[in-house]
């Protein structure tokens, strides 16, 4: 069964980096692409990025001066990090395998 | 970047209603355009994969149509559990684009 969960912090500092990790199982990374989206509070979804079966990245353009997305394929473990965050990073953050499957998401908020 | 222009943004139609949401890409972008339904609280559910290629365990009342720039997503025939938000996704490059959204609800 696929499945996919977010973890990270609720609450992110302004100028602070956003660390978030997607665990996943019933698949593996090295045959299935991981893409992270997001949706502010009441907006819709904004793609941020994805790590690819190979291990290479593709990055929003609008994000991606702030942004990196790694994995470690023995923990089955997909990584986000982003800084210099802002009140305009506030949003729910989901992985998803290759739109397929989504996990629950998390939601961030940044404010001091 | 590849835009997608979703419409309409509010649909408001009755039970048995027939039901087109559209999306315009600013680009070809071939067939490779998806369909997801989200509700409330939940994560996105994807109903249409490849303009028109229904994904597992959706009702067949839910179909796409479309290619290159214009794309369609059509309920025949529209049930109380239908109402939520759908998004358009494009994955022709390398990254993605979705729609702004269109929040269906009844009449």
């Amino acid at each position: 069964q696929v499945q996919l969960k977010e973890s990270g912090p609720g609450l992110v500092q302004p100028s602070q980096t956003l660390s978030l990790t997607c665990t996943v199982s019933g698949f593996s990374l090295t045959s299935n692409s991981v893409h992270w989206v997001r949706q502010p509070p009441g907006k819709g979804l904004e793609w941020v990025g994805a790590i690819w079966s190979g291990g290479s990245t593709d990055y929003n353009s609008a994000l991606k001066s702030r942004l990196s997305i790694s994995r470690d394929t023995s923990k089955s473990q997909v990584f986000l990090k982003m800084n210099s965050l802002q009140t305009e990073d506030t949003a729910i953050y989901f992985c998803t395998r290759r739109g397929y499957n989504w996990g629950q998401g998390v939601m961030v908020t940044v404010s001091s | 970047d590849i835009q997608m222009t979703q419409s309409p943004s509010f649909l408001s139609a009755s039970v048995g209603d027939r039901v087109t949401i559209n999306c315009k890409a600013s680009q070809n972008i071939n067939k490779y355009l998806d369909w997801y339904q989200q509700k409330l609280g939940e994560a996105p559910k994807l109903l249409i994969y490849n303009t028109n290629s229904l994904h597992t365990g959706i009702p067949s009342r839910f179909s796409g149509s479309g290619s290159g720039t214009d794309f369609t997503l059509t309920i025949s025939s529209l049930q109380p559990e239908d109402v939520a938000t759908y998004f358009c996704l494009q994955h022709n490059s390398g990254s993605w684009t979705f729609g702004g959204g269109t929040k269906l609800e009844l009449k």
